[in-house]
Order: C-alpha cells, then structure tokens, then sequence
C-alpha cells in the first residue's frame, strides 16, 4: 500500500525566505506527482504536476522536483510572501490503475510571517 | 466559471438521517472522484467513477454509496449518517489525457 509522508507538518518562516517542504513515498511506481495548496475552509489548488518522467517542473517561485528511485520530491518555494501562507498537500497517483487515483499525503502547514 | 461544483457546502444532519451529496462538473471530465478529509488522516478515497454508468470503491467505502447517471454529475449518498461520517467531503474530476485534477471546494458535513 502506497504511504506518503510530508515532513515538516508545520512550518514558520520570515517573510522572504527560501523554504522546501519535503514529500516522501513507499511505492516509486507511481505515475505523476502532483502538489496542491489549501487555504484554511476551502477546496485544493492544483500547483505543480511532475509526470514520472520527469525531474521537475516550475511555476513562477515554485519549483518541484521528483526522485523516483528514492521515493521523494520537494517543493521549492523561493522569497516567500505572507499569501503563500496554507497547507502544502503532495499526492502520487498510482501506476497502471487506470483510474488516476491519488494517494495524499497529511500536509505541511506554511505560515509566512511579515 | 468552468469547474467543480459541490451541493450543499454545508450540513448537519442527526444519527441515522440520510443525505446525497452532489458533484457537478461542466469540463466533460471522464473520471471523477470523492474524498474525505479528517484532521491528522488527510484525504482519503471513498469511491470513484471512470465514466458514466461506472462506479467503484476507493479506500474507504463503507457506509457510502455512490452513482454516476450522467457524465456531469457524481453524487455520493448516506443511507444512515453515523457521527464518523462527520468531515469534510471532497469532489474532484479529471480527463483521461490531460493532467491535473480539478477539486470542488468542499462539502463540510457534520453528524449529531
């Protein structure tokens, strides 16, 4: 059974710091890799897709990066602003199900002090 | 705007009530999903449909039936609330070939 572990589960920062939430997985036959963001009360925000393919993908100060081999990835986020603040959520969707189920991991709560 | 919409947002039902959650996506999406969210588990899936007509189990099923009767709508139903039903219930749809899933913003239900 696919595990995904994000580490820290909380974390505070000044603002405009470099920071990297880590995400780590058991099974590295997954598919993508997918990083989403969640403000407090409302829905998930897709951010950055990696395809199992792939070593990285960006998105302005966003940077994501994939080791399948070593069942890990991290998210990148350079000078941070205090709108950054929420909860980082990784997922990995499972190889050959054919259905493009996701397996979430608990999150990383940022918080962006001005 | 084109995207995930979840009826009702919020709910409180009483132990042994019933209730259909309803997912509405305008996208023609091909698969569709629900999840639950509870604090300290993260997102887990109930069930999931790979198009219309088609449904299955996802990790966590019990207590939950599902139906897919038109490619736009997925709704989730509760035949006997029980208060571990309590959470927040998620939406989320996805075209086969394209990447990156679209989530509702949530269904937060409460069990008495």
């Amino acid at each position: 059974k696919q595990e995904v572990t994000q580490i820290p589960a909380a974390l505070s920062v000044p603002e405009g710091e470099n920071l990297v939430l880590n995400c780590s997985f058991t099974d590295s036959a997954i598919y993508n890799l997918q990083w989403f963001r969640q403000d407090p009360g409302k829905g998930l925000t897709s951010l950055l897709l990696i395809q199992s393919s792939q070593r990285e993908q960006t998105s302005g100060r966003l940077n994501a990066s994939l080791d399948k081999s070593s069942g890990r990835s991290t998210l990148y986020i350079a000078a941070s602003q205090p709108g950054d603040s929420a909860t980082y959520l990784c997922a990995v969707e499972r190889s050959g199900a054919g259905s493009y189920q996701l397996t979430f991991g608990k999150g990383t709560k940022l918080s962006v002090i001005p | 705007n084109a995207g995930v919409t979840q009826t009702p947002k919020f709910r409180v039902l009483k132990t042994g009530q019933s209730m259909t959650l309803l997912c509405a996506q305008d996208m023609n999406h091909e698969y569709m999903y629900w999840y639950r969210q509870d604090p300290g588990m993260g997102l887990r899936l109930i069930h999931y449909s790979v198009g219309e007509g088609t449904t299955a189990k996802g990790e966590v099923p019990d207590g939950y039936n599902v139906s897919r009767l038109k490619k736009q709508n997925f709704l989730l139903g509760l035949e006997s609330a029980a208060p571990s039903q309590t959470s927040v219930y998620f939406c989320a749809s996805i075209s086969q070939g394209l990447k990156g899933y679209t989530f509702g913003s949530g269904t937060r239900l409460t069990v008495v």
